[in-house]
């Protein structure tokens, strides 16, 4: 069955840091791949979104990578600040389809 | 814009009880979706709305229904509520042929 796996335990970083976040999958073609991030008691907030043809795609201090022979994406946030501790989801997407399929996210938590 | 808005942000309910969840936006968007998000469990996708007048099933639809009569509001209607039912509910939109989805804010059911 098609899997997505976030890692469930926080990521705990120091201020300054870079933040690297990971979205594995199996059984999944995806024709694309996005990242939310999510602060308790809202919604998820887009972030950014990644073909299957491309291979890095950056906005401001985010980067995101989609290795589709790894079946991985990885997303890094650069000189990382306590304004960037929330919860980062990752959702796929076949070709096509317009349900994305989540994961469950892994908590940031960035210390001053 | 408002965006995606949710109504009511909170409710009990005693398990038998009905209640409606609303869901509106102003972005003129094709699709609608509802989901419920428990912990670690990640976000479900419960119905779904292609268009005006259509609805669809997603992963999780037993114990919900759900009406799109107007393009711009999405409900989804617990007919006997059950504790199992307890969870944060979200709605989001998007348009047809983009990718990105907008949540509105959540509603947290609590079934007694």
């Amino acid at each position: 069955s098609q899997k997505i796996e976030q890692n469930s335990e926080a990521l705990n970083i120091q201020e300054g840091k870079t933040a690297t976040l990971t979205c594995n999958y199996t059984n999944y073609s995806p024709a694309y791949l996005q990242w939310y991030r999510q602060d308790p008691g809202r919604g998820p907030v887009f972030l950014l979104l990644i073909r299957e043809n491309e291979k890095e795609k950056r906005k401001e201090r985010l980067k995101v990578t989609f290795d589709t022979t790894l079946k991985q994406s990885l997303f890094h946030i650069t000189a990382s600040q306590p304004a960037d501790s929330a919860t980062y989801l990752c959702a796929l997407a076949s070709g096509g389809s317009y349900i994305p399929t989540f994961g469950r996210g892994t908590s940031l938590i960035v210390h001053p | 814009n408002a965006g995606v808005t949710q109504t009511p942000k909170f409710r009990v309910l005693k398990t038998g009880q009905s209640m409606t969840l609303l869901c509106a936006q102003d972005m003129n968007h094709e699709y609608m979706y509802w989901y419920r998000q428990d912990p670690g469990m990640g976000l479900r996708l419960i119905h779904y709305s292609v268009g005006e007048g259509t609805t669809a099933k997603g992963e999780v639809p037993d114990g919900y229904n759900v009406s799109r009569l107007k393009k711009q509001n999405f409900l989804l209607g617990l007919e006997s509520a059950a504790p199992s039912q307890t969870s944060v509910y979200f709605c989001a939109s998007k348009n047809s042929g983009l990718e990105t989805q907008y949540f509105g804010p959540g509603t947290r059911l609590l079934v007694l």
